[in-house]
């Protein structure tokens, strides 16, 4: 079974430019998620899709981040217009069920942004 | 507001001896605790989940434990081996929220 998958796997930008990330969850699960991880730090969630809806987006800056999920499948993250501190790993996870907490989450190896 | 801590010290230990890293967290009523295995330049991977009324689980050669009065889970390694050396993740969730709530992880070297 292929794992989830994410381009690209590093991107160097400057600040104010613009960035996107791409995911490709596991086939067949229903959910979701994108989390930031700031280097010496755990991930910390962006944002949780349920097929194409989204459950909690909390934690997202949305005055320069956004996130969609088209067709429940992949995902897509844009960062507009960047900042020094977004430099960090952006991490997509997906799962299977719907309901459960004890879901189990697979993450894909993420992308690593480096704003200067 | 929430907070989990673990140990952000490396933790070095013998090849064989058992390793044990710390979670704890306060201003959270969590339902169930995960731990995490991430290697340098991958994602993190799931190792074994615990349900708040649940006071161990185990797993080959890891146990956790979770207890709710002190707001602490233990992660053990028996029989460390180099090839366990890696950062470990205590994930918080509850039944309401699904999402996680990362620690933000210990890293574990184990020496031949």
């Amino acid at each position: 079974e292929a794992g989830v998958a994410q381009s690209p796997r590093y991107k160097i930008i400057e600040k104010r430019q613009s960035v996107a990330f791409w995911c490709n969850p596991i086939s067949g699960h229903a959910t979701l998620y994108w989390y930031q991880q700031i280097l010496g730090q755990g991930p910390k969630l962006l944002i949780q899709f349920q097929n194409n809806g989204v459950v909690d987006d909390s934690q997202l800056p949305k005055d320069r981040f956004s996130a969609e999920r088209l067709k429940g499948v992949d995902s897509t993250l844009k960062i507009q217009p960047a900042k020094l501190e977004d430099s960090a790993v952006y991490l997509c996870a997906s799962s299977l069920l719907q309901g459960p907490s004890t879901d189990t989450q697979y993450f894909g190896p993420g992308t690593r942004l480096t704003v200067l | 507001s929430q907070k989990i801590e673990q140990n952000s010290e490396a933790l070095n230990i013998q090849e064989g001896k058992t390793a044990t890293l710390t979670c704890n967290y306060t201003n959270y009523s969590p339902a169930y605790l995960q731990w995490y295995r991430q290697d340098p330049g991958r994602g993190p991977v799931f190792l074994l989940l615990i349900r708040e009324n649940e006071k161990e689980k185990r797993k080959e050669r890891l146990k956790v434990t979770f207890d709710t009065t002190l707001k602490q889970s233990l992660f053990h390694i028996t029989a460390s081996q180099p090839a366990d050396s890696a950062t470990y993740l205590c994930a918080l969730s509850n039944t309401g929220r699904r999402a996680l709530t990362f620690g933000s992880g210990t890293r574990l070297q184990v020496q031949p």
